[in-house]
């Protein structure tokens, strides 16, 4: 596709569900990041992927949270048990290289997660 | 703990006015971004400044970067109401490897 995808748009859940989102990035990107939004509040980092692996996983909250690559491309992020301070806006995004190299990274429109 | 600080948190001016907006950061970094985000969705980059860079244009953006004094200004001119967004900066740094660190953004409103 043109851009990044996510999927679902939207989600709600009940508290101690498990849920997963996912991204595709652009085609031919090899990087590619998770972020989280709460409401009214800058992006937090989550996750890097460089291709299949996570050299970077320093942002994940907690063990409930998880995230998988595969094939270079789609990627899911999985949130077991979940809370009702996981509502957010989870945003993905995906760059050319990454490996250090500064470059732009393209935003997705990002999953609205809420926990009830 | 968020590497960048924006300021003002909000801002609202008349369309045809410039918007600036500031942001603080913490550590030496390589490179700083603008992003814009409408309606709390998908951000949109906008410019990238190096930090060897000092000035930067695009369009009716006009970046700056103080690498003595870890700030960044982006100078939005001749405002228009589609220009009503919040905006983040982000920083990356050797030490924090590939993430973008982003502020808390301004909400800027251009009321027509």
């Amino acid at each position: 596709g043109a851009g990044v995808s996510q999927s679902p748009s939207n989600k709600v859940t009940e508290k101690g569900k498990d849920v997963e989102l996912r991204c595709d990035p652009i085609s031919g990107h090899t990087a590619l990041y998770w972020y989280r939004q709460s409401l009214g509040q800058g992006l937090e980092f989550l996750i890097y992927f460089q291709g299949n692996s996570a050299p970077d996983k320093s942002g994940l909250p907690s063990d409930r949270f998880s995230a998988e690559r595969t094939g270079g491309s789609v990627s899911t992020l999985t949130i077991q048990r979940t809370q009702q301070e996981d509502s957010a806006v989870y945003l993905c995004a995906s760059s050319l290289v990454g490996g250090g190299l500064q470059e732009t990274q393209y935003f997705g429109p990002g999953t609205r997660l809420l926990v009830l | 703990s968020q590497q960048g600080e924006e300021d003002p948190q909000a801002l609202s001016i008349q369309e045809g006015e410039n918007a600036t907006m500031n942001c603080s950061y913490k550590t030496s970094i390589n490179n700083l971004q603008w992003y814009r985000q409408n309606s709390g969705r998908g951000l949109v980059h906008l410019i990238l400044i190096r930090s060897n860079e000092r000035e930067k244009h695009s369009g009716r953006l006009r970046v700056t970067l103080d690498t003595s004094k870890k700030s960044s200004s982006l100078l939005i001119t001749a405002s228009r109401a589609a220009d009503t967004a919040s905006y983040f900066c982000a920083t990356d740094a050797w030490a924090a490897g590939n993430k973008l660190t982003f502020g808390g953004g301004t909400r800027v409103l251009v009321k027509p």
